[in-house]
C-alpha cells in the first residue's frame, strides 16, 4: 500500500539558510500535519491543513511556514535556519471525515532529517 | 489536550504480556485516547484509539477504566520488534497530537 512520501530524506544546511521540505500524503487523504523532533526529543505538532487551508497550528516559528497545494502535498518552508532546527520532520497524512474532525489514524512518513551546521 | 503521564521505562519477557499504562485524570468527555509507537527515529505508527469501550485489533488491546481517568495498553505477546517507544495521546478532534514523554519499553529474549 501507498505510504507517505518526504523528500528530501537528508538535508544538510548552513545557519542563515533556507530549507524546503516536502510531503507527499497517501493517495485520497486529505489532511496533512507537519511535526517536529529534536534528537532526544518527543515530536512536537507544527501545523497541519485540511483540504489546502490551514487547520491547527502548533509550536511552528515565525520563520517557518507551509501550504497545501491543490493536488494535497505539502511543503514546509524554513528561513534563517537556526542551529536548534536540526531535527527529525515527519509529515503524517490521515482522512478527516464529514465532521471536520480527524478520527482516524495519522500516517506518519519516514522524516527528514535536518542538519544545520 | 488533556496531559498524560507515563512511565519513563518498562522491560517485557519475550513473549509475555505487555500491559503499558498511561494516566489522564483530565481528560474530558469527548476526548480519545490514542496510542501510538515509534522505532528508532521512524515515523510513529498507529497501534489503537478508543473512547468508553475496550477496543482490540490485530496489534494491541486498550482497556480503559470506567472514569477514563487512565488506560492500559496491552500487547498480547511481545517480540523483539514491539521494542520501541510507545505513546499515549489524548485528543479530541484527532487533529494535532501532542506527545508526552512515552514509555520505552525493551522486550528482553
Amino acid at each position: 500500500a501507498a505510504g507517505v512520501i518526504q523528500s528530501p530524506r537528508h538535508l544538510i544546511k548552513e545557519k542563515r539558510e533556507t530549507a524546503t521540505l516536502k510531503c507527499y500524503p497517501i493517495p485520497r487523504h486529505d489532511t496533512v500535519y507537519w511535526y517536529q523532533q529534536g534528537p532526544g526529543q518527543d515530536p512536537q505538532f507544527l501545523i497541519s491543513f485540511y483540504e489546502k487551508m490551514q487547520s491547527d497550528k502548533g509550536s511552528i516559528p515565525d520563520r517557518f511556514s507551509a501550504q497545501q497545494f491543490s493536488d494535497y502535498h505539502s511543503e514546509l518552508n524554513m528561513s534563517s535556519l537556526e542551529l536548534g532546527d536540526s531535527a527529525l520532520y515527519f509529515c503524517a497524512s490521515s482522512l478527516v471525515w464529514s465532521s471536520g474532525s480527524s478520527l482516524n489514524e495519522q500516517f506518519f512518513g519516514p522524516g527528514t532529517r535536518l542538519t544545520v551546521l | 489536550d488533556a496531559k498524560t503521564t507515563q512511565p519513563p521505562s518498562m522491560d517485557c519477557a519475550e513473549g509475555r504480556a505487555a500491559n503499558l499504562p498511561c494516566n489522564h485524570s483530565t481528560i474530558s468527555g469527548n476526548e480519545y485516547v490514542y496510542w501510538y509507537r515509534q522505532i528508532h527515529s521512524q515515523g510513529p505508527q498507529y497501534i489503537i484509539h478508543g473512547l468508553k469501550n475496550n477496543e482490540t485489533n490485530e496489534m494491541a488491546s486498550l482497556i480503559i477504566t470506567e472514569d477514563r481517568k487512565s488506560s492500559t495498553l496491552i500487547l498480547p505477546h511481545a517480540t523483539l520488534r514491539d521494542t520501541a517507544v510507545y505513546y499515549c495521546i489524548v485528543s479530541y478532534t484527532g487533529n494535532q497530537f501532542y506527545f508526552g514523554t512515552g514509555t520505552s519499553l525493551t522486550v528482553i529474549p
